[in-house]
Formats: C-alpha cells, structure tokens, sequence
C-alpha cells in the first residue's frame, strides 16, 4: 500500500519569509512519481511539479525549489520570500509505477498561510 | 489543454435521494478517478475506471458506484445520499506524456450538501 504523510497541518508566514513543507512517502514500487499540488480558495488543484523515483536531482522553478531524497523518502517543497498569493492548500502525492497502483495517494495537504 | 469538466460546482440533495455527478474530459483518456477531499483528510480515492465498463474500487467506496459507458465521461453515484457523503468531490483524467511519463488532471469539483 501507499501512504503520503504531510505532518503539518497548518503553517503561518510573514511575507518574504522561506517556508518549508514536508512530504514522507511510503511505497513498495520500484519505479514512482511523485507530485506536488497548490489548491487555493477557489478550489482547483494547480500541477506543480512531478519527480520520478530514479531521478534525484533537486528541482528548482522561480521561488520554489523541490528536495527529492531517497534515503529517507522524503520530497519537501521549500517557497523562497514567500508572498501573500501563494497562500493555499499544498498536497503531496504519489503514483505507482505500474497496473492499478497508478491512481494518486494524496497526504493530508498543508494549509498555508502567508500575511502581508 | 486537457480538459475535465465536472457539470455541477454546487449541488444541495436530500437525504436519501440518488445524486449523479458527471465528470467528462475530452481527450480519449482511459484512466479517470473519483477522489472526495474532507479538511483534514486530505483526497481520498473513492474509484477508478481503466476503459469503458471497467472499473476498481478505491480506498473508500462504501456507499457509491461509479459508471463508465463512454470513454469520455465517468459518472460517480451516491445510491442513497446521506449526511455523511456532504464532502467536496474531484474528478481527475490521467494522460501519457513522452517518455512513458504521464500526468494528471484535475476537474474544478462538485461541493455537494446532503441535508
């Protein structure tokens, strides 16, 4: 089975602050892809970023920056300077590699609030 | 772009009553997933359909069914709504992308209300 743990369930910021948030996967698959969602107020879910198992490279776009590490199956997102619209809900997700394990096993998401 | 469409943003039923959700997408997609978002919960799976008529249970499908009779569309249904099913619920296609890759995308939900 896969299991996506998003520890907090809520962080607050002040503008311009780095922020942090923490993703813990759980799979037995070889092979898997890993994503990460923004959901704000209105509602929709927001692609941000996919990483595949085998490729642990960091990512980075802008002001986000993804930390894929393996060792302790762990795929945190970090915002630099973080600004009031990216206030929003972020879920972590995961997707097997093959057959029916290819649905998403989304975490709990982690709300974040950043004031101006 | 791949486009999810669910019919209803907001839906009110009645205890009791056979409610439809409607998810189309318009890209031939065989994959498509129900997934029903609580504060807290996170999205949890409710089914999944690979082709048409095909189907798999998902970590909580007590309660509904789903329907696929055409490729493109993927009906989610509350057999007897009760008070328990007033949750947000998101239809979502998954597509290929190069290299064996592929992706997912989302619907804008259906928040629906059993009273």
């Amino acid at each position: 089975a896969q299991k996506v743990t998003q520890a907090q369930t809520e962080i607050s910021v002040v503008e311009k602050e780095d922020v942090t948030l923490d993703c813990v996967y759980e799979t037995r698959d070889t092979t898997y892809y890993l994503f990460w969602y923004k959901q704000p107020p209105s509602g929709e879910l927001v692609f941000l970023i996919r990483r595949n198992s085998f490729d642990e490279q960091n990512e980075i776009s802008g002001r986000y920056s993804w930390n894929f590490q393996k060792s302790t199956s762990s795929f945190n997102f970090t915002i630099t300077a973080s600004q009031v619209v990216d206030s929003a809900v972020y879920f972590c997700a995961l997707s097997g590699g093959s057959g029916s394990a290819r649905q998403l096993t989304f975490g709990s998401g982690t709300q974040l609030t950043v004031l101006p | 772009d791949v486009k999810v469409t669910q019919s209803s943003r907001y839906l009110v039923k009645r205890t009791g009553e056979k409610v439809f959700l409607e998810c189309v997408q318009d890209m031939d997609h065989e994959n498509m997933f129900w997934y029903r978002q609580d504060p807290g919960l996170g999205l949890r799976l409710i089914y999944f359909s690979y082709d048409v008529k095909m189907k798999e249970k998902g970590d909580i499908p007590e309660g509904y069914s789903v329907s696929r009779e055409k490729k493109e569309r993927f009906s989610l249904i509350l057999e007897s709504a009760s008070t328990n099913q007033t949750s947000m619920y998101l239809c979502a296609s998954r597509f290929p992308q190069t290299g064996g890759r592929y992706g997912y995308t989302f619907g804008s939900g259906t928040r629906l209300t059993v009273v």
